[in-house]
């Protein structure tokens, strides 16, 4: 079965650079959301859409933004990158309010 | 806002034994969903198993099966005939069910070790 897809899987950023992570959900869901992991925490919630609309929103800092395309597929931007900005990011779809199905993550190093 | 507690930083279970994940949540909702998620050394997040708060009988996936207590806001996880591959982390996660794109909201997590 298809699964939700994340690119890139790596990524290494100095300060004050800025990243993008791109999202593929499953095909057929229509609610993309975004979790960041620091290291030894669980995923905190950043930011969902529905049918391209954001529709929740969490502890997402300002220098981020997201948005979800017409093909639903998903980019969350962080710009100004800071050293504690380091973490895993995960992407997760569903379809509607069913459960959310997660992506292998982007592991996003600041140096 | 909803809060999930994981009050169980770590345990450890025998292979072929049986062990209980505990979580407690607090929510004034009435539509919600609960989930437990398994997070291996690979750091991916699997879906292990859910369960709808207006469903009176508890949810069960092959080995593994809940103790959903709605009024006590009780959801612990049991692991039957513990595997090797069943040492992760394990998250309990609550969902509100009103509306589409609602967040997970995570516990602290539970690290499950397998002894052989």
């Amino acid at each position: 079965a298809a699964g939700v897809i994340q690119s890139p899987r790596h990524l290494i950023k100095e300060k004050r650079e800025t990243a993008t992570l791109k999202c593929y959900p499953i095909p057929r869901h229509d609610t993309v959301y975004w979790y960041q992991q620091g290291p030894g925490q669980d995923p905190q919630f950043l930011i969902s859409f529905y049918e391209k609309m954001q529709s929740d929103k969490g502890s997402i800092p300002d220098r981020f933004s997201a948005q979800q395309f017409s093909d639903y597929h998903s980019e969350l931007n962080m710009s100004s990158l800071e050293l504690g900005d380091s973490a895993l990011y995960f992407c997760a779809s569903s379809s509607s309010t069913r459960e959310q199905y997660f992506g292998p993550g982007t592991r996003l190093t600041v140096l | 806002a909803q809060t999930v507690t994981q009050s169980q930083p770590e345990m450890s279970v025998q292979e072929a034994e049986t062990v209980t994940l505990s979580c407690t949540y607090d929510t004034s909702e009435s539509d919600y969903y609960l989930f437990w998620y398994k997070q291996p050394p690979s750091r991916q997040m699997i879906l292990v198993i859910r369960q709808e708060a207006y469903k009176q009988q508890n949810a069960t996936e092959n080995r593994f099966s809940v103790n959903f207590q709605k009024a006590a806001k009780s959801f612990s996880l049991k692991i039957s005939d513990s595997q090797l591959g069943d040492a992760a982390m394990y998250f309990c996660a609550y969902r509100s069910g009103e509306t589409s794109g609602s967040r997970l909201t995570f516990g602290e997590g539970t690290q499950l070790t397998v002894n052989p």
